[in-house]
């Protein structure tokens, strides 16, 4: 049964500040694994998508990188800025192509401080 | 072009009572999706619906939930009857259904979730 972990849980930084993200999974047979952001009272957006086969994925100021193999995905925030302020989630798919459920982590809250 | 919506965006019910949410799908969306996150969990997958199908059903609780996809548009979820551990926000999502070979790439849009409390 996959499980997924982030770390840390919170994280308080000052504006400007690059910082990471961590993602663990224990059963490395993924097809892809997402990453969401979700403000307070709203639903999820989806920041970016790695594909199995990938190594990581751009996105303005967001880098998520995979390592399959090890079972960890980290997300990559390049100056922080107070509007980044929000809950992160990743989310891993199996391999069971019956299967296209996600399996979330339970977050990291992030609060950028101005 | 216009995102998952749900309906309603809360709920307060009583236990014993029956509650009905709504999910209309990014149009075009054969892949429709149900999850829950109750107090202090991750958010749990419920069900998936391809078109009118359920494709998967494995992470619905108990026969007191019942999805529906008539027609293969909007969804509803019926929750009957409630309990109080059933209190917490239900999301819906929706994928297109990706060419042959392209499956990895498949990305689910979430709508804003409904929050429901069993007193």
């Amino acid at each position: 049964k996959q499980e997924v972990t982030q770390i840390p849980a919170a994280l308080s930084v000052p504006e400007g500040e690059n910082l990471v993200l961590n993602c663990s999974f224990t059963d490395s047979a993924i097809y892809n694994l997402q990453w969401f952001r979700q403000d307070p009272g709203k639903g999820l957006t989806s920041l970016l998508l790695i594909q199995s086969s990938q190594r990581e994925q751009t996105s303005g100021r967001l880098n998520a990188s995979l390592d399959k193999s090890s079972g960890r995905s980290t997300l990559y925030i390049a100056a922080s800025q107070p509007g980044d302020s929000a809950t992160y989630l990743c989310a891993v798919r199996g391999l069971d192509t019956g299967r296209r459920a996600l399996t979330f982590g339970s977050g990291t809250r992030l609060q950028v401080q101005p | 072009e216009a995102g998952v919506t749900q309906f309603p965006s809360h709920s307060v019910i009583e236990k014993g009572q029956t509650v009905t949410l709504r999910c209309d799908p990014i149009s075009g969306h054969d892949n429709l999706y149900w999850y829950r996150r109750v107090m202090g969990k991750e958010i749990k997958f419920l069900l998936h619906f391809v078109k009118e199908s359920k494709q998967d059903e494995s992470g619905m609780p108990n026969n007191r939930f019942l999805a529906e996809r008539t027609g293969g548009t909007y969804s509803t979820l019926k929750v009957q009857p409630a309990e109080l551990e059933d209190s917490g926000v239900y999301f819906c999502a929706s994928s297109q259904i990706s060419p042959a070979g392209l499956l990895r790439g498949e990305t689910q849009y979430f709508g804003p979730g409904t929050r429901l409390l069993v007193l």
